[in-house]
């Protein structure tokens, strides 16, 4: 079965650089379609999407961050990797990862069908 | 940029029907998913592609969408539908995946 899990730090200092991991199983980001992506929601806000990684390794940022952001994958180890740099406490949030669903072949118009648990980061000196 | 808005809270007796908008200009021509979020979880999916539901959710929820409103409707509402629902679009003039500013059900 299709399973995701983020991990990484609970805690970060401002100006830091926060790296996650999304460690997944049940898929491989090396088969035609398939997509991971990140989602951040701070506490009591709404989903913000942040970035996506394709199988073809194309890569997608939100605008907004696009110049802190960078995500990579190691298909080998089943991960995806996101790097936010220049971390700010109005960054503190549950980060999560999806993947894509692969019915489509195009993973812009598709769901998000399964999801991490979820990491909080809190950003604080 | 594009934004999705729904309103803040929707509040439901039990065995009422709960409907939940989402509003943007012209989103009758996207694909609009929603998402189920209950206190401390991850969002579930519970429909896709404007109106099919994954396997394991309840026919009593729907959905529908034309014009510029997209809409998700409980029928039968249980205690367990209490939960945050947001909208989802990919917005294809700025390649972003846009979400909803969310609803909180409540039943009463």
């Amino acid at each position: 079965q299709v399973t995701l899990r983020e991990s990484g730090p609970a805690l970060v200092k401002p100006t830091q650089t926060l790296t996650l991991i999304c460690s997944f199983s049940g898929f491989s980001l090396n088969t035609r379609g398939m997509c991971v992506t990140w989602i951040r929601q701070p506490p009591g806000k709404a989903l913000q999407w942040l970035a996506r990684i394709d199988w073809d390794d194309d890569k997608y940022y939100t605008t907004s961050l696009k110049t802190r952001l960078s995500i990579a994958k190691d298909t080998s180890k089943n991960q995806v990797v996101l790097t936010m740099t220049n971390m700010d406490p109005v960054d503190t949030a549950t980060f999560y990862c999806a993947r894509n669903n692969p019915y489509s072949t195009n993973c812009d118009i598709s769901p998000f069908d399964y999801w991490g648990q979820g990491t909080l980061v809190t950003v604080s000196s | 940029s594009y934004v999705l808005t729904q309103p803040p809270s929707v509040s439901v007796a039990p065995g009422q029907t709960a409907r939940i908008t989402c509003e943007e200009n012209n989103i009758g021509s996207k694909s609009v998913h929603w998402y189920q979020q209950k206190p401390g979880q991850a969002p579930v999916l519970v429909v896709y592609d404007d109106f099919d539901r994954p396997s394991g959710i309840p026919e009593r929820i729907s959905g529908s969408n034309s014009g510029n409103t997209a809409t998700l409707t409980i029928s039968r509402v249980e205690a367990g539908d209490e939960a945050d629902y947001y909208c989802q679009v990919w917005d294809s003039t700025s390649d972003h995946y846009v979400f909803g500013t969310g609803t909180k059900v409540t039943v009463l």
